[in-house]
């Protein structure tokens, strides 16, 4: 089966521009959910989408924003950068069926750089 | 205070040594405990997953829980030069806002 695949893998972009990151959950999987990973912040959690709804969402500004597909695809936003957005976003995918089971497999990550 | 503290590292140890990776946390709603690997340049990859206090073996890898003392363990025995990554500790509470809360991570390098 096929794991998590993010693209793209690497954005450079300048600050004030906007962007959009996609993931492609596993197959099956009906959750998705998007991270910021920072060196000085760590693995941060940004929201959550389950059938094209958010139904969790972490303390980001509302620049961040995400949006989940009928095909469990996610797409996340982020409008008017700033040079402390410069992360690795990671996109995580799980089924949600059985809260004992159901962890969460993450893809490699779209690496942005903004100048 | 945060919700999960880990030790920080980074950690270098020699072939062969055992090692221990080490998360406190604060929030008694934590109920699933897990530890990821993440290698440079690469997303998180899940190595143990625990519910319960106790332990729990996979192969080399040992995750130990102690929900009274807040505290959860990766054990490596027979580590290898492979297993150099940033191990993370990641927990999970029950019920409908089951989002994870990571640790900061600890850098561990295994030496030849």
């Amino acid at each position: 089966k096929a794991g998590v695949t993010q693209t793209p893998r690497y954005l450079i972009k300048t600050r004030g521009q906007q962007v959009t990151l996609s993931c492609s959950p596993i197959s099956g999987h009906r959750s998705v959910s998007w991270y910021q990973q920072t060196p000085g912040q760590g693995l941060q959690f940004l929201f959550e989408y389950f059938s094209e709804t958010q139904r969790n969402k972490g303390n980001f500004p509302g620049r961040f924003s995400g949006r989940q597909f009928s095909n469990s695809r996610s797409e996340m936003n982020v409008s008017t950068l700033e040079l402390g957005d410069s992360a690795l976003y990671l996109c995580a995918s799980r089924f949600l069926r059985d809260q004992r089971t159901d962890t969460q497999y993450f893809g490699p990550g779209t690496r942005l750089t903004v100048l | 205070q945060k919700e999960v503290e880990q030790d920080p590292g980074p950690l270098s140890v020699p072939e062969g040594a055992i090692v221990s990776l080490n998360c406190t946390y604060s929030n008694s709603a934590f109920q699933y405990f897990m530890w990821y690997r993440q290698y440079s340049r690469k997303g998180p990859e899940l190595l143990m997953y625990t519910y319960s206090s106790g332990n729990k073996e996979d192969g080399r890898f040992t995750a130990q829980v102690d929900k009274s003392s807040k505290y959860i363990s990766l054990f490596i025995r027979d580590s290898q030069p492979s297993d150099s990554a940033t191990y993370l500790c990641a927990l999970q509470t029950s019920g409908s806002a089951r989002q994870l809360t990571f640790g900061s991570g600890t850098q561990l390098t295994v030496l030849p």
